[in-house]
């Protein structure tokens, strides 16, 4: 089975960049999107086709995929970022999801 | 778009159990649609998806040979039967619409969720 792997947690102070790495064989190859899930609440979509940003999703959020790495980087990191991470690819037919991470934002 | 889910209840193991998904503000039949879990306090987990017109289904290794997603594009539904269920189904189950037709070809993504339905499985 295809695995994603992603740091269980990220710590930033509020106002600089987070970044929080997805790394899978190959994961270069294929596509990537983002999920931000807050405590109680459903995922919502951040990021699609590695890098594209839905237009209500604000643009301090961005990707990128190359390699075996996956990247998702928020700029400027706000309290309300705060939340559940979750990076998500595609193998055989199957969907994959990484393992979450979590953001604290100090 | 709204995604209604339904079902979940408290049930015991080797026991079965039906969730569903109501669709509504958007061409339903147009999209592939799938289900995701997540275990009290861990991480997503892909169930289960299906291609618009039902031309293909997959199934998380977890789950194959136990459950069965479904559609019904006359009353924008989706549906999740779960057999032989054991302690380790117990999750909260949301039904996402995916952005593509054809969740195969890989370049989709969960575009929209459910708020999700609990199900409990204990003896």
């Amino acid at each position: 089975s295809y695995d994603l792997i992603q740091p269980p947690s990220v710590s930033v102070s509020a106002g600089q960049t987070a970044t929080i790495a997805c790394s899978g064989d190959k994961l270069g190859d294929k596509y990537v999107s983002w999920y931000q899930q807050r405590p109680g609440q459903s995922p919502v979509r951040l990021l699609y086709l590695d890098g594209k940003r839905p237009s209500d999703i604000p643009e301090r959020f961005s990707g990128s995929n190359s390699g075996n790495t996956a990247t998702l980087t928020i700029s400027g990191t706000q309290a309300i970022d705060e939340a559940d991470y979750y990076c998500q690819s595609w193998d055989t037919n199957t969907v994959v999801f990484g393992g979450g991470t979590k953001l604290t934002v100090l | 778009v709204e995604l209604v889910d339904s079902g979940g209840a408290s049930i015991q193991p080797g026991r079965s159990l039906r969730l569903s998904c109501a669709a509504s503000g958007f061409n339903f039949a147009g999209y592939s649609m799938h289900w995701v879990r997540q275990r009290p306090g861990k991480g997503l987990e892909w169930v289960s998806g299906i291609t618009w017109r039902s031309e293909s289904r997959g199934y998380a290794d977890s789950v194959r040979g136990r459950f069965t997603i479904s559609r019904d594009d006359a009353t924008n539904s989706l549906y999740l039967q779960m057999n032989s269920l054991a302690v380790e189904d117990t999750a909260f189950y949301f039904c996402a619409r995916d952005s593509a037709p054809d969740f195969t070809y890989g370049s989709g993504s969960f575009e929209s969720w459910g708020h999700g339905t609990l199900v409990t499985v204990s003896s």
